[in-house]
């Protein structure tokens, strides 16, 4: 069966340091891959999606980068944060090709990010 | 452009039926989906429905579309306190998902 996992659980960082959050994927191969934002626990915001290996589409302009240097690992990454990248980061994985499969999207348990 | 819309709390009794409801814009969306998020957790997918059918049922839940008026709900029966969480509503757009901005749900004794 596949499972995700994101690390860390949980982080505090000071405004202006770098940041890594990690997530990879077990179980499955070429999956489509996903980093969202969630503010004060509501609504989703997709930050970047991942087709495929070195394949990164950004949704909204901001100081957040992505990469994929492996099928199954996706890496968030900011070389210095601000206030407002405090969130919940979520992770999540979905197979398919376009106009074909469910699309459904399995989620990561998240990284609390604090920034102070 | 695409949207998906959803009232942001609904309070229920313990043991009442619960109606989440759910609209959303691009009729040529294929799958629509619901998911349940409990608090600090990731979000988990509870059932999906293919936009040619009209109703989805598992156990404890149901799921109509009605595709006309781009509609989506969600029933919970027997609602036990286990069920408080925030539910999105989405809709199927190529390799992605348009959420809804989350029902809380609201269980009182």
């Amino acid at each position: 069966s596949q499972t995700i996992h994101q690390w860390p659980a949980t982080l505090v960082q000071p405004v202006g340091s770098p940041l890594s959050l990690e997530c990879t994927v077990e179980g499955t191969s070429n999956p489509n891959l996903y980093w969202y934002r969630q503010a004060a626990g509501r609504g989703l915001q997709l930050l970047f999606y991942s087709v495929g290996i070195g394949q990164i589409s950004s949704e909204v302009p901001q100081n957040l980068s992505a990469s994929r240097p492996q099928d199954r690992q996706f890496i968030l990454s900011s070389k210095k944060l601000l206030l407002s990248d405090s969130g919940f980061y979520l992770c999540a994985w979905s197979q398919g090709l376009a106009g074909v499969g469910s699309y459904e999207q399995y989620f990561g348990p998240g990284t609390r990010l604090t920034v102070t | 452009g695409e949207d998906v819309e959803q009232s942001l709390f609904l309070s229920v009794r313990e043991g009442d039926s619960s109606v989440i409801n759910c609209t959303y814009t691009d009729s040529s969306s294929t799958y629509l989906y619901w998911y349940k998020q409990e608090p600090g957790a990731g979000l988990q997918l509870l059932t999906y429905i293919f936009s040619n059918m009209d109703m989805k049922q598992d156990q404890r839940l149901t799921v109509l579309l009605n595709k006309k008026d781009k509609h989506l709900s969600l029933r919970i029966a027997d609602t036990q306190t286990g069920d408080s969480a925030i539910y999105f509503c989405a809709e199927s757009s190529n390799y992605q998902l348009i959420w809804g901005a989350g029902t809380k749900l609201i269980i009182k004794p």
